[in-house]
């Protein structure tokens, strides 16, 4: 069964170094969206991404957050100066075109110090 | 804005016992419901899911009904197994934001006991 794929499962880096999360969606899957979870607290919506921009974005995602889809099977999450309150899991999801179902990746887990 | 209200967890129960988690929501739109599993150390798996009201999604004995009029959605199991222990999530998809993205309720953490 097709699944989403994440890498690395685990990063630490230290206050205001960079960080590239990166995902593989589903092939065929056309939506793409990162989600982050801070330990103990709700996921949260960070960005969505269709057609090569995007689509929408929470007041989460300020000027240190980038996403790209780099070639045909990777889409990435930037953060350029990673911050304490950075220090989170971040999912990413992948949806076909006019379903609504997301397919969730097994998240990073991103860790500041 | 729109958003999911879920009880506050932990939840244990022995095994074999019935299981409600309840789940409201509130959305300017008419939105389609989730419910997600999330196992100790792994990702987000749907669960069920109900597009419309009164319908009724199910999977691994698991049920919740879209109640439009209550604005509810609450996650039910007859008889629950130790293996159900997870944190699970609600979550809605407002039919009127073009981005489908998912706006969660804060997960209930279900602890069964043998």
């Amino acid at each position: 069964e097709p699944e989403v794929t994440q890498t690395p499962s685990h990063q630490v880096t230290q206050m205001g170094q960079e960080v590239i999360l990166r995902c593989v969606p589903i092939s065929n899957h056309l939506y793409f969206y990162w989600y982050r979870q801070i330990l103990g607290q709700k996921v949260e919506f960070l960005v969505s991404f269709y057609n090569n921009e995007i689509s929408e974005k929470s007041e989460i995602f300020d000027d240190q957050f980038s996403v790209e889809r780099p070639d045909g099977s990777n889409f990435t999450l930037k953060i350029r100066s990673t911050k304490l309150e950075d220090s989170a899991m971040y999912f990413c999801a992948s949806s076909a075109a006019g379903v609504r179902e997301q397919y969730f990746g097994p998240g990073t887990r991103l860790t500041v110090t | 804005g729109d958003s999911v209200t879920q009880m506050e967890g932990p939840v244990t129960l022995s095994e074999e016992a019935f299981l409600t988690i309840n789940c409201t929501y509130t959305a300017t739109g008419y939105p389609s419901l989730f419910w997600y599993v999330q196992y100790p150390g792994e990702g987000l798996q749907l669960l069920l899911k109900a597009t419309k009201a009164d319908d009724k999604g199910s999977n691994k004995g698991f049920e919740a009904t879209y109640r439009k009029e209550t604005t509810s959605f609450h996650l039910e199991k007859g008889s629950v197994q130790v293996s159900d222990s997870a944190v699970y999530f609600c979550a809605l998809s407002d039919r009127n934001s073009g981005t489908y993205k998912y706006i969660f309720g804060t997960g209930t953490r279900l602890k069964v006991l043998a």
